[in-house]
């Protein structure tokens, strides 16, 4: 059975400074893993994903993730953080299968940024 | 494309009432979904359609049922709700499109209140 960890399940980062959101996860096949973004009162929007291929996975809003195996690790950065990033956000794996594209969810982590 | 729409946006109900979350995607999908979000628990799935005509229970599925009505739409019902059924419902849907996707998209979500 697949899960995930998110270390933190709030973390405050001061405007400009680095974004660092921890996740880990388990798997019995290689997974394939998602961050998602969740803003106030609305549903989930993906940042990025690793299914194959380069381990470093850019998205959008500057985010980016990089997929350690040997630490089970996708964890998620941002180099400067601006107070648009405020919201709560989602590490998800799936086992990848066909017909069978199931996430399992972190618990999240609201990041706040401090002006 | 409107993408994943769901009715209604809140509702309230008392214990015992029963009532149908409705949902439907515009973009051809195969694979649907529906999840409850509660606080501190991330998202937890409920039921899922992996084409039309199948569905399968998820991780919560108890006091839930489902109807796949066609490719397009995918109901959540609740026969006699409860207070532990006050959450924030979410339905996804995804297609399986090797190697880059299984991304869900996600509606805006419903916000039920069981008093």
């Amino acid at each position: 059975a697949q899960s995930v960890t998110q270390l933190g399940s709030h973390v405050s980062v001061s405007e400009g400074a680095l974004v660092l959101l921890r996740c880990n996860y388990s798997s019995s096949v290689p997974p394939y893993l998602f961050w998602y973004v969740q803003y106030p009162n609305q549903g989930l929007q993906l940042l990025l994903k690793y299914t194959t291929g380069a381990t470093l996975v850019k998205g959008i809003n500057g985010f980016e993730a990089e997929f350690k195996k040997s630490e089970t690790s996708f964890h998620l950065t941002k180099p400067s953080a601006h107070m648009s990033d405020a919201a709560e956000y989602f590490c998800a794996v799936s086992e990848g299968n066909f017909g069978n594209e199931k996430l399992t969810f972190g618990t999240g982590t609201r990041l706040t940024i401090i002006p | 494309n409107a993408g994943v729409t769901q009715t209604p946006k809140f509702q309230v109900l008392k214990t015992g009432q029963s009532m149908t979350l409705q949902c439907a995607q515009d973009m051809n999908h195969n694979s649907m979904y529906w999840y409850r979000q509660d606080p501190g628990m991330g998202l937890r799935l409920i039921y899922y359609s992996a084409s039309e005509g199948t569905t399968d229970k998820g991780e919560v599925p108890n006091g839930y049922n489902v109807s796949r009505l066609n490719k397009r739409e995918f109901s959540l019902r609740l026969e006699s709700a409860a207070p532990s059924q006050t959450s924030v419902y979410f339905c996804a849907s995804s297609e399986w499109d090797f190697p880059s996707s299984y991304e869900q998209y996600f509606g805006p979500g419903t916000r039920l209140t069981v008093t």
